[in-house]
């Protein structure tokens, strides 16, 4: 069975600090996807990155970047140079299962103090 | 463009009634997905459906049931509420069902149940 850890629940910076979440995805499946979805206040999810379990170069998008690293089965998310409006839940959600659909952490709560 | 639209946006219901969810997808997205989140968890998936087919069905009880129109809107339903029943339903919108990775889900801002 697949099982997704955000080991995180709250964390709070300062604006302009950098800040990880970290996410453990456990599955034997060789071939998956992994997510990043945000979902501020409103409660809408928005789609942050997505990564395939073929590719552990890590990158950059704008103040965005994640590692992901197989063999710990980790696929941490960094924001950097953080700002007010990235204030939000932040959840990891592999592709799993027959059914591909998406399965999901419990989420981390970030939030970013002026 | 016009993105996700989930109707209504915040509903009060009794226990026992029955309840019908509401959603349109991005224009030319032929896939929806349903989930299910309580508060402080994360999403719990419930249907997806492709060109009004169920392509997939989440660990839910037959109060749950869904359907995808020509237009590629969907309906959710729950029949007999329970106060469990409590939650932001939330559907998501994508190209093709979600397989393999090769597509991403795009969500709409949800529906707030609350059953009384």
């Amino acid at each position: 069975a697949q099982k997704v850890t955000q080991a995180q629940t709250e964390i709070s910076v300062v604006e302009k600090e950098d800040v990880t979440l970290d996410c453990v995805y456990e599955t034997r499946d060789t071939t998956y996807y992994l997510f990043w979805y945000k979902q501020p206040p409103s409660g809408e999810l928005v789609f942050l990155i997505r990564r395939n379990s073929f590719d552990e170069q890590n990158e950059i998008s704008g103040r965005y970047s994640w590692n992901f690293q197989k063999s710990t089965s980790s696929f941490n998310f960094t924001i950097t140079a953080s700002q007010v409006v990235d204030s939000a839940v932040y959840f990891c959600a592999p592709d799993a299962g027959n059914n591909r659909k998406l399965i999901w952490g419990l989420g981390t709560s970030l939030a970013v103090n002026p | 463009d016009a993105g996700v639209t989930q109707s209504p946006t915040h509903l009060i219901k009794t226990r026992g009634q029955q309840v019908t969810l509401r959603c349109s997808p991005i224009s030319g997205h032929k896939s929806v997905s349903w989930y299910q989140q309580v508060l402080g968890q994360g999403p719990q998936f419930i249907f997806q459906y492709y060109e009004k087919e169920e392509r997939g069905r989440g660990n839910f009880p037959d109060r749950f049931s869904a359907r995808q129109f020509p237009n590629y809107s969907s309906e959710l339903n729950v029949n007999a509420l329970l106060l469990g029943d409590s939650a932001l339903y939330l559907c998501a919108s994508s190209l093709a069902p979600l397989s393999g990775g090769n597509t991403e889900a795009f969500f709409g801002q949800g529906t707030r149940l609350t059953v009384v």
